[in-house]
């Protein structure tokens, strides 16, 4: 059980495109979805924490008009990275939770390349 | 906050070895994942734990509170277990983590 699947796996575009990934608990209700980014060879670094039917909280240096956040229901988040730019490219991964002190569960991550 | 310090940062053993990996962190917290992050990415949640040792197969997962130091051993290695091991303490009553930087195991047949 706990399965949570993140879509599209791997997006490949052009500089100012827009990019919405999508996290979804397949099999429990996520109160709460964390986004993440992961650079190389670096520790994973919390972007967002996204509760449903409320405004996601922003870590200090992420843009929120930049990296916008929709949790619109227990069992989907999605992340939309606005106007692109090379400097966005990085592994971007999603997880959820039940509630506090309970485990979160990955997806398996989506590898964002802007050219 | 939190400072999560993991040893080693880069293991390799031969298949069989028993492996540790250990896992410092500064401040008191409610409970300490395990994480698994696989080479392409994907992140796998081996344990939480608050206390004492959890075992799931040839995982364990020890923590000691007082100390603030947690634990991960692994029995009979095996290639398949090459990955980067996370440690994530959360702090009480919080959903947020705080990563370890990892340490990368492989594990050589």
């Amino acid at each position: 059980g706990a399965v949570v699947s993140q879509h599209p796996s791997r997006v490949i575009c052009k500089s100012g495109t827009s990019v919405k990934i999508e996290c979804r608990s397949l099999d429990f209700q996520a109160t709460t979805m964390f986004w993440y980014r992961q650079f190389p060879k670096q520790s994973l670094m919390l972007m967002a924490t996204s509760n449903e039917g409320s405004k996601a909280t922003y870590e200090q240096g992420v843009e929120k008009d930049k990296f916008l956040i929709n949790h619109a229901s227990l069992t989907l988040s999605t992340l939309t990275v606005t106007s692109a730019h090379p400097e966005d490219s990085s592994f971007y991964i999603c997880s959820a939770s039940r509630g506090p002190n309970q485990p979160q569960h990955f997806g398996d991550g989506t590898r964002l390349s802007i050219l | 906050k939190n400072e999560v310090e993991q040893s080693p940062q880069n293991l390799t053993a031969q298949e069989g070895e028993f492996i540790t990996i250990n896992c410092s962190y500064s401040v008191g917290i409610s409970a300490l994942h395990w994480l698994q992050q696989h080479p392409g990415g994907g992140i796998v949640s081996l344990f939480m734990l608050s206390s004492g040792k959890k075992k799931h197969g040839r995982l364990i997962a020890t923590i000691n509170i007082q100390e603030k130091h947690s634990s991960l051993h692994i029995t009979a290695s095996h290639p398949r277990d090459s990955a980067v091991y996370i440690c994530a303490p959360s702090g009480a009553g919080s959903y947020q983590l705080t990563f370890g930087k990892g340490t990368k195991l492989s594990v050589i047949p």
